[in-house]
């Protein structure tokens, strides 16, 4: 079974502060996504990768960047952190594109900023 | 473009009662189409999927149909237990945008005994 593990299930930061979210996928998928998720919103992309190094923007990466410095391990970085950002992350990963294959999700990190 | 829309919930139904989730969508080219399910506190699960028009995917008692004349996946299930209680995510994959995925925005079920 595919198991994608993010470091912690529950953040409280200070407003300003630089965040970091961790995700590690333990399948050699290619793709690797993180969401934000809202109630009445659904779920928002933020950023992908489809491979190391490589990264583009989804529908909401205004605040966030990301890094993807091995295939295994997908960071989510708030710069400068705000109260609106207040949410649940999911972290997600897919075996690569061209192939049908589903997403895989991590048990996200909910994430407090005060 | 690609989107979902599923209904809106929430939903709550006596236990063995009979589920229909309501998703239609849209899309540009041949997506393929899933259903998620998330219990409180964690995220979301595959529950199933179809990848082609007609195709009906099934868990768990669970089952939905990949109808491409209406443009619907509609999930359903014939007698629900108080443990289905969550929210529940319709969902497309399009290899033509790079298999991104697009959701809709989530279902809640209660299911009381």
């Amino acid at each position: 079974d595919v198991k994608v593990t993010q470091s912690s299930r529950y953040l409280v930061k200070r407003t300003g502060e630089k965040v970091f979210l961790e995700c590690v996928q333990d399948m050699d998928h290619e793709n690797m996504f993180w969401y934000r998720q809202d109630p009445g919103l659904g779920l928002r992309l933020i950023y992908f990768s489809y491979d190391v190094k490589m990264k583009e923007k989804g529908d909401i990466p205004e605040g966030y960047s990301v890094s993807r410095e091995k295939k295994e391990r997908f960071s989510l970085i708030l710069e400068s952190a705000s109260t609106n950002q207040t949410s649940m992350y999911l972290c997600a990963s897919s075996l690569r594109t061209g192939v049908n294959s589903p997403l895989h999700f991590g048990n996200g990190t909910r994430l407090t900023v005060t | 473009g690609n989107s979902v829309t599923q209904m809106e919930g929430p939903v709550t139904l006596s236990e063995e009662a009979f589920l229909t989730i309501n998703c239609t969508y849209t899309a540009t080219g041949y997506p393929s189409l899933f259903w998620y399910v998330q219990y409180p506190g964690e995220g979301l699960q595959l529950l199933l999927k179809a990848t082609k028009a007609d195709d009906k995917g099934s868990n768990k008692g669970f089952e939905a149909t990949y109808r491409k004349e209406t443009t619907s996946f509609h999930l359903e299930k014939g007698s629900v237990q108080v443990s289905d209680s969550a929210v529940y995510f319709c969902a497309l994959s399009d290899q033509g945008t790079g298999n991104q995925f697009y959701f809709g925005t989530g279902t809640s079920l209660t299911v009381i005994p």
